[in-house]
C-alpha cells in the first residue's frame, strides 16, 4: 500500500519557538494533504487541507497564521507551528491522498510537546 | 454532512468475530462508508469502504444494509493487535471539490484473550 512518513516523530521545544514538522508521500505523489491534530483520548480534529501549488483551506477556528502549511511539490507537505505554547502540545498526523482525497493514507503521527 | 453515530466501545473474545455497528441514516446516494482503525499513538489506518455493495477485502468485510442507512464492520476473528478506535466515515464532499475525512469519536475494541 501507499506509504506516507512524517518527521520528526518526537519533537519537544521550549514556548516561543517555531517547529515544522514533514509530511512526505514515499511511493506516490499526493495531490492533496491533510492536516489533523489529536489531543489525548479525543478524536483527530482536521485543521486544514492542502492542494500542491495552492494556498491551504484551513477549518474554521485554526489560525492560518499560526500553523504554516506549504505543499511544495507532489510529495511534501510541511506544518510550521509558530511561536509554539503549551497548549499546541498535541499529537498531528498528516494524510495524502491520489485521487482528490477518495483513499487518503495516514502518516504516523508527530507527538509535539512545548515546555 | 452525513454523520455517523457508534457505540463508545466493545469487547471482543479473541479468536471471535468482531461486529461493529455504524448507523449514518442521512447519507447522500453518492456517499461511500469509509472504515480506518487507530492503534494507540500512530496514525489511522484504512481498512475498507463500500457505496451500496458488501465488500471484502484481506483485513475485514463491509456489510451495508440495503436502505444504506447503517453498516457494520466485520473482523471475522479478532486477535490482540486488533484492539484500536475503529472510525466509521462518510465521505464529505469539500468546498473546492477535494473530499475531507472528518472522523468521530469511533468505537474502542477491546479484543480480550
Amino acid at each position: 500500500g501507499a506509504v506516507v512518513s512524517q518527521h520528526p516523530s518526537r519533537v519537544i521545544c521550549k514556548s516561543g519557538t517555531s517547529v515544522k514538522i514533514e509530511c512526505r508521500s514515499l511511493d506516490f505523489q499526493a495531490t492533496t494533504m491533510f492536516w489533523y491534530r489529536q489531543f489525548p483520548k479525543q478524536s483527530l480534529m482536521l485543521m486544514a487541507t492542502s492542494n500542491e501549488g495552492s494556498k491551504a483551506t484551513y477549518e474554521q477556528g485554526v489560525e492560518k497564521d499560526k500553523f504554516l502549511i506549504n505543499h511544495a511539490s507532489l510529495t511534501l507537505s510541511t506544518l510550521t507551528v509558530t511561536s509554539a505554547h503549551p497548549e499546541d502540545s498535541s499529537f498531528y498526523i498528516c494524510s495524502a491522498s491520489i485521487n482528490r482525497g477518495i483513499e487518503q493514507y495516514f502518516g504516523p503521527g508527530t507527538r509535539l510537546t512545548v515546555t | 454532512d452525513a454523520k455517523t453515530t457508534q457505540p463508545p466501545s466493545m469487547d471482543c473474545a479473541e479468536g471471535r468475530a468482531a461486529n461493529l455497528p455504524c448507523n449514518h441514516s442521512t447519507i447522500s446516494g453518492n456517499e461511500y462508508v469509509y472504515w480506518y482503525r487507530q492503534i494507540h499513538s500512530q496514525g489511522p489506518q484504512y481498512i475498507i469502504h463500500g457505496l451500496k455493495n458488501n465488500e471484502t477485502n484481506e483485513m475485514a468485510s463491509l456489510i451495508i444494509t440495503e436502505d444504506r442507512k447503517s453498516s457494520t464492520l466485520i473482523l471475522p476473528h479478532a486477535t490482540l493487535r486488533d484492539t484500536a478506535v475503529y472510525y466509521c466515515i462518510v465521505r464529505v464532499e469539500g468546498k473546492t471539490s477535494y473530499d475531507k475525512v472528518i472522523f468521530g469519536p469511533g468505537t474502542s475494541l477491546s479484543v480480550i484473550p
